[in-house]
């Protein structure tokens, strides 16, 4: 069974500065995808970034890119500029390539940005 | 506007009542899911359906039960025999196709139990 960990569960970092989360995840699958989401204090649910596990290439979106390391099954997020709104809880999530596109979650790191 | 809508946004019961949660969304997406979000925890998934007419347990359907008669709505209902059913709810979506890997997230559904 898949499962995966987020060692962090808060985090703070002053505006402007830059801030790496972590994900490790267990997995003997060799396809499959990895998620960062953000919920806010409104609780909606957003996808950061997604990230293939058959891309060599590090994922970027804007401010946010991850460090996708598959042989040590980690995948960190960086989030560049930290800004107010970045402000949130981050859930990294882990979902097998075929099947049933179920999510498993990690138990999320929540981020506070400092002015 | 596309999107997932829950309702209602809070939920207040009583112990031994059943009570269905509403999830409707207009993107079209073949598949829908529930989770529950409990503090300190991550998401847990309930139930999910790919298709209209079939929908499977997840990793914590004990106590709820679900139905999927059109595409567009995936009601979840909390039954008395939950045990601990006061909890922050989570309604998603994907599809179709390559979008299947990704979960797009209704707003949310606060249920209190006393």
């Amino acid at each position: 069974a898949q499962t995966v960990t987020q060692s962090q569960p808060e985090m703070s970092v002053q505006e402007a500065e830059t801030v790496t989360l972590s994900c490790t995840y267990d997995t003997s699958e060799n396809n499959y995808y990895l998620f960062w989401y953000k919920q806010p204090p409104s609780r909606q649910m957003i996808l950061v970034i997604r990230q293939e596990a058959y891309k060599q290439q590090n994922a970027t979106e804007n401010r946010f890119s991850v460090n996708f390391q598959k042989a040590a099954k980690s995948f960190s997020l960086k989030i560049s500029d930290s800004q107010l709104g970045d402000t949130a809880m981050y859930f990294c999530a882990f979902m097998k390539h075929s099947g049933t596109y179920k999510y498993i979650f990690g138990t999320g790191t929540r981020l506070k940005v400092l002015a | 506007d596309g999107g997932i809508t829950q309702s209602p946004k809070y939920l207040f019961r009583k112990e031994g009542q059943n009570v269905t949660l509403s999830c409707e969304q207009n993107l079209n997406h073949d598949a829908m899911y529930w989770y529950r979000q409990d503090p300190g925890q991550g998401l847990r998934l309930i139930y999910y359906s790919q298709i209209v007419n079939d929908f499977q347990k997840g990793d914590i359907a004990e106590g709820y039960s679900v139905s999927r008669e059109k595409k567009e709505s995936f009601p979840l209902t909390v039954t008395s025999a939950q045990k601990n059913p006061t909890a922050f709810y989570l309604c998603a979506s994907s599809g179709p196709g390559q979008n299947l890997y990704e979960q797009y997230f209704g707003p949310g559904t606060r249920l209190t139990v006393t």
